[in-house]
C-alpha cells in the first residue's frame, strides 16, 4: 500500500538556520503531495502541496517540489524563526482522497 | 479555514465503556475523515465518509463505527473502550485537493 517516510527528528537549529526535512513516498499512480504543520496544542494545518511531478508548492518561505524520479518531496526553508517550531508531517493522497501520513518531524528553533 | 468543531475536546473514561466523538462541519464538505495520533506513527485513518450514510473503513478501524445521517456531523463510537485506544482523534474534512483538521479530542482510557 502507499506510505510516507520522512526524517526523524527532533530537529534543533538556531534562527536563520537553513532547514531541510527529507520526505519519500511509495505509491501506485501519482498521488499528490502535502506538508502539513502542527502547533503545540492545535490541529494539523496544510502548510503547501502539489498535485503533479516537478510541480513546487510554495508558503510562508517554505518550499517542496515532487520529484517523480526519486518520489520524494523534501521540504526546505532558507531562514527559520523561533515561529517555525512545530511538528512538519508529509503526506500522500491516494485516489480516494484518504491520506497517507509520515511519523513526523519535531523541528525547535532557538532565539 | 473550514468551520470544523470536536466534542468532547477533553475525555478520561473507563476501560469497557463506549465513548462517541463528535465532529461537526460548517463548510457542506462531502468527504469527512477521523484519524488517530499517536507518537511515532504520525496519523493514522480510522474510518471516513464520502457521504451521508456512506463510510468505509481505514487502517485502523478495529473496535470503532462510525455513523454519518447528516452531511454536517461524524460520529465516531469506540464500541468498549481499551487502553490502546488512548489517543488524540483529529476529525477533517474535504476532499481531492486539501483536507481541514479539527482541533483534536484528547481520550484517555483508564
Amino acid at each position: 500500500g502507499d506510505s510516507v517516510t520522512q526524517m526523524e527528528g527532533p530537529v534543533t537549529l538556531s534562527e536563520e538556520a537553513f532547514l531541510t526535512i527529507n520526505c519519500t513516498y511509495t505509491a501506485t499512480g501519482y498521488p499528490s503531495l502535502f506538508w502539513y504543520v502542527q502547533y503545540p496544542g492545535e490541529g494539523l494545518q496544510l502548510l503547501l502541496k502539489a498535485t503533479k511531478a516537478d510541480d513546487k508548492g510554495s508558503n510562508k518561505g517554505f518550499e517542496a517540489t515532487y520529484r517523480k524520479e526519486t518520489t520524494s518531496f523534501h521540504l526546505e526553508k532558507g531562514s527559520v524563526q523561533v515561529s517555525d517550531s512545530a511538528v512538519y508531517f508529509c503526506a500522500l493522497s491516494d485516489p480516494d482522497y484518504k491520506l497517507s501520513f509520515g511519523a513526523g518531524t519535531t523541528v525547535t528553533v532557538r532565539a | 479555514d473550514a468551520g470544523i468543531t470536536q466534542s468532547p475536546r477533553h475525555k478520561v473514561t473507563e476501560t469497557g465503556t463506549p465513548v462517541t466523538l463528535r465532529c461537526h462541519q460548517t463548510e457542506n464538505h462531502r468527504y469527512m475523515y477521523w484519524y488517530r495520533q499517536d507518537p511515532g506513527h504520525g496519523l493514522r485513518l480510522i474510518h471516513y465518509s464520502y457521504g451521508v450514510k456512506d463510510t468505509d473503513k481505514g487502517e485502523v478501524s478495529d473496535g470503532y463505527s462510525v455513523s454519518r445521517s447528516k452531511t454536517e456531523d461524524f460520529l465516531l463510537t469506540l464500541e468498549s473502550a481499551t487502553s490502546s485506544q488512548t489517543s488524540v482523534y483529529f476529525c477533517a474534512t474535504g476532499g481531492a485537493e486539501t483536507q481541514y483538521f479539527g482541533p483534536g479530542t484528547r481520550l484517555l482510557v483508564l
